[in-house]
């Protein structure tokens, strides 16, 4: 089943843009984590965030994790047309098992 | 550092015939885990193996199997192909020992069933 649930499906913007995707998780988790997948390709981790953690930054991303409202944020800052991609989220429930959302579609226009 | 590596990484097979897909994870990672991708249902999660043992399995028929050599070496045996099992099966290797880290994937598999 799955758990995380991202939002928006699709994102749109100009380059140079900021782009804020959103993760939804219904249980418990041990940490949450994005990657990003480039058509037809293997997915490429970005960042984990640790139940614990409250922001992490990492380049020109940031990732925020609201424990009581089970919901992450993952910001890309100063967007180029190399950030096209899908983007994921992915829980750690207690069972140690990963459970993915179905992605936000990122497309960033020249 | 090598990557994980997945062999074929493009096949063709036929309804009703079966297809065995291979996983090299980075050296030293004892975690393989499988994942199966496609438009419609995203990427749904397979099983996952650690040290030659299946550790979890994900909600798939027994037409799918797996194993892992003590080499870290994994495959995957889907049996019977069906039309819906047309997909991009992706392998991720992880060093992880008791929680979930950081997961390395590989290009994928993918399979086409006519």
């Amino acid at each position: 089943s799955q758990q995380g649930e991202e939002d928006p499906q699709a994102l749109s913007i100009q380059e140079g843009e900021n782009a804020t995707m959103n993760c939804s998780y219904k249980t418990s988790i041990n940490n949450l984590q994005w990657y990003r997948q480039n058509s037809g390709r293997g997915l490429v981790h970005l960042i984990l965030i640790r139940s614990n953690e409250r922001e992490k930054h990492s380049g020109r991303l940031r990732v925020t994790l609201d424990t009581s409202k089970k919901s992450s944020s993952l910001l890309i800052t100063a967007s180029r047309a190399a950030d096209t991609a899908s983007y994921f989220c992915a829980t750690d429930d207690s069972n140690y098992q990963l459970i993915w959302g179905a992605g936000t579609k990122l497309i960033i226009k020249p | 550092k090598a990557g994980v590596t997945q062999t074929p990484r493009y096949l063709i097979k036929t309804r009703g015939q079966q297809v065995t897909l291979s996983c090299s994870p980075i050296s030293g990672h004892r975690s393989v885990s499988w994942y199966q991708q496609t438009p419609g249902q995203g990427l749904q999660f397979l099983f996952e193996y650690f040290s030659e043992t299946q550790r979890n399995k994900g909600n798939f028929p027994g037409r799918f199997s797996g194993r892992q050599f003590s080499n870290s070496r994994s495959e995957m045996n889907v049996s019977t192909l069906e039309l819906g099992d047309s997909a991009l099966y992706l392998c991720a290797s992880s060093a992880r020992t008791v929680d979930t880290g950081e997961l390395f994937f590989g290009e994928g598999s993918r399979l086409t069933v006519l």
